[in-house]
């Protein structure tokens, strides 16, 4: 079955410093596709990555950056130099690559306050 | 239209009554989702169409959930005899086809409170 653990529930930082939000996944597929959604406070879910299983370059935009390592099944995301406007709950998930749908199974959720 | 377009944004109904929620999809997008969130909770499948033809139901909790898809475009979820754990926001997503891992894009939600 497939699973995706966010095992950090809340995360405070202050203003500029980095932060980093784990997210571990379960599969028994060999091709799939990992996602991270951004959730601020208004609360529309705003897509911000996906990575398919067979590239694990890890990727930058901007301030943000993503690790992806299939030896410990994690794609986690980095947020550098953070910002007030970064508070919010991000989501990771995971779709099959070969099923009839492309829906995603998520995780729970990281809670990010960035205080000023 | 730009983006996935939900309404209403917020509902609240008593116990026992049904809702409709409904969904707009980003225009040409073949697949249409919804889901549901809880508080403190990611997003949980409930339905997939692919065009008009609703593929995949797994995740409707029980009879008194039902989508449809009539022209391949608009949707609406209904929930018949709603129950105060009903409470939830429910997402329609949407996808521009299947497979491959296209990326949904999910709309504002809709809010819905049984009280």
């Amino acid at each position: 079955a497939q699973k995706v653990t966010q095992a950090q529930t809340e995360i405070s930082v202050v203003e500029k410093e980095d932060v980093t939000l784990d997210c571990v996944y379960e599969t028994r597929d060999t091709t799939y596709y990992l996602f991270w959604y951004k959730q601020p406070p208004s609360g529309e879910l705003v897509f911000l990555i996906r990575r398919n299983s067979f590239d694990e370059q890890n990727e930058i935009s901007g301030r943000y950056s993503w690790n992806f390592q299939k030896s410990t099944s994690s794609f986690n995301f980095t947020i550098t130099a953070s910002q007030v406007v970064d508070s919010a709950v991000y989501f990771c998930a995971l779709s099959e690559a070969f099923g009839k749908t492309d829906k995603l199974i998520f995780g729970t959720g990281t809670r990010l306050q960035v205080f000023p | 239209g730009a983006g996935v377009s939900q309404s209403p944004r917020y509902k609240v109904t008593k116990r026992g009554q049904d809702v409709a929620l409904r969904c707009d999809p980003i225009s040409g997008h073949v697949s249409l989702y919804w889901y549901r969130q809880a508080l403190g909770q990611g997003p949980e499948f409930l339905t997939y169409f692919n065009y008009e033809a609703q593929q995949d139901k797994s995740g409707l909790p029980n009879d008194r959930f039902s989508a449809e898809r009539p022209e391949g475009s608009i949707s609406t979820l209904t929930i018949q005899r709603t129950e105060q754990r009903d409470s939830a926001m429910y997402r329609c997503a949407s996808s521009l086809s299947r497979g491959g891992g296209n990326t949904i894009y999910f709309g504002e939600g809709s809010w819905l409170t049984v009280v």
